[in-house]
C-alpha cells in the first residue's frame, strides 16, 4: 500500500527566503506527483503535476522535482511571500489503480513571517 | 470556466441523521471523485465515478454512498451519521478516470454532527 509522508509537519520562515517541502513516497509506480495547496477551510488548489517521465516542473516562483527510483519529491518555493501561507500538500495516483485515487500525503504547515 | 461547486457549504446534523451533500465538477469533466477530510486522519478517498458509475471505492462502510448524473454532477449521501463523521468533504473532478488527469477541487461541505 502507497505511503506518502511530508516533512516537516510545519515551517515557519521569513518573508522572501527561499524554501523547499518535501515528499516521500514508498511505492515507485506512479503515474504522476501533484502538489496542492490548501488555505484554511477551502478546497485544494493544484499547483503543480509532474508526470512519471519528467523530472521536474516550474510554474512561476515554483519549481517541483520528482525522483522515482528515491521515491522523493520537492517543492521549492523563491522569494516567499505571506500569501504563501498555506498547507502544502503531495498526492500521487497508483499505476495499478487500486481502489484509491490518489494517497495524499499529511502536509506541511507553511507560514511566512513578514 | 467555473470551477467545481460544492453545495451546501456547511451543514450541521444530528447522529443518526442522514445527509446529501451536491457537487457539480467543471463543464466537460466526466470524473467525480470524493474525499474526507478530518485533523486526525486527513484526506482519504471515498469513492470515484466516471459516467454515471462507480469505478473505486474507498474503505468507508456502506452508510457512504454516492451516485453521479448524466451531466456528470454527483451526490454523495451518508445515512445514520456518526459523531466522527464530522469532517469537510470535498469533491474533485477531472476530464477522464485514472489517475493521469489533473484533479481540480472544490471548496468542500464542512459536516458537523452532533
Amino acid at each position: 500500500k502507497q505511503e506518502v509522508t511530508q516533512i516537516p509537519a510545519a515551517l515557519s520562515v521569513p518573508e522572501g527566503e527561499n524554501l523547499v517541502l518535501n515528499c516521500s513516497f514508498t511505492d515507485s509506480a506512479i503515474y504522476n506527483l501533484q502538489w496542492f495547496r490548501q488555505d484554511p477551510g477551502k478546497g485544494l488548489t493544484s499547483l503543480l503535476l509532474i508526470q512519471s517521465s519528467q523530472r521536474e516542473q516550474t510554474s512561476g516562483r515554483l519549481n517541483a522535482s520528482l525522483d522515482k527510483s528515491s521515491g522523493r519529491s520537492t517543492l521549492y518555493i523563491a522569494a516567499s511571500q505571506p500569501g504563501d501561507s498555506a498547507t502544502y500538500l503531495c498526492a500521487v495516483p497508483p499505476l495499478n489503480f487500486g481502489n484509491e485515487k490518489l494517497t495524499f500525503g499529511t502536509g506541511t504547515r507553511l507560514t511566512i513571517i513578514p | 470556466k467555473a470551477g467545481v461547486t460544492q453545495t451546501p457549504r456547511y451543514l450541521i446534523k444530528t447522529r443518526g441523521q442522514q445527509v446529501t451533500l451536491s457537487c457539480s465538477p467543471i463543464s466537460g469533466h466526466r470524473s467525480v471523485s470524493w474525499y474526507q477530510q478530518t485533523p486526525g486522519q486527513g484526506l482519504q478517498f471515498l469513492f470515484e465515478y466516471f459516467s454515471e458509475t462507480q469505478r473505486n471505492k474507498g474503505n468507508f462502510p456502506g452508510r457512504f454512498s454516492g451516485r453521479q448524473f448524466s451531466n456528470s454532477r454527483s451526490e454523495m449521501n451518508v445515512s445514520t451519521l456518526e459523531l466522527g463523521d464530522s469532517a469537510l468533504y470535498l469533491c474533485a473532478s477531472s476530464l477522464g478516470a485514472g489517475g493521469n488527469s489533473p484533479l481540480h477541487f472544490g471548496n468542500g461541505t464542512r459536516l458537523t454532527v452532533t
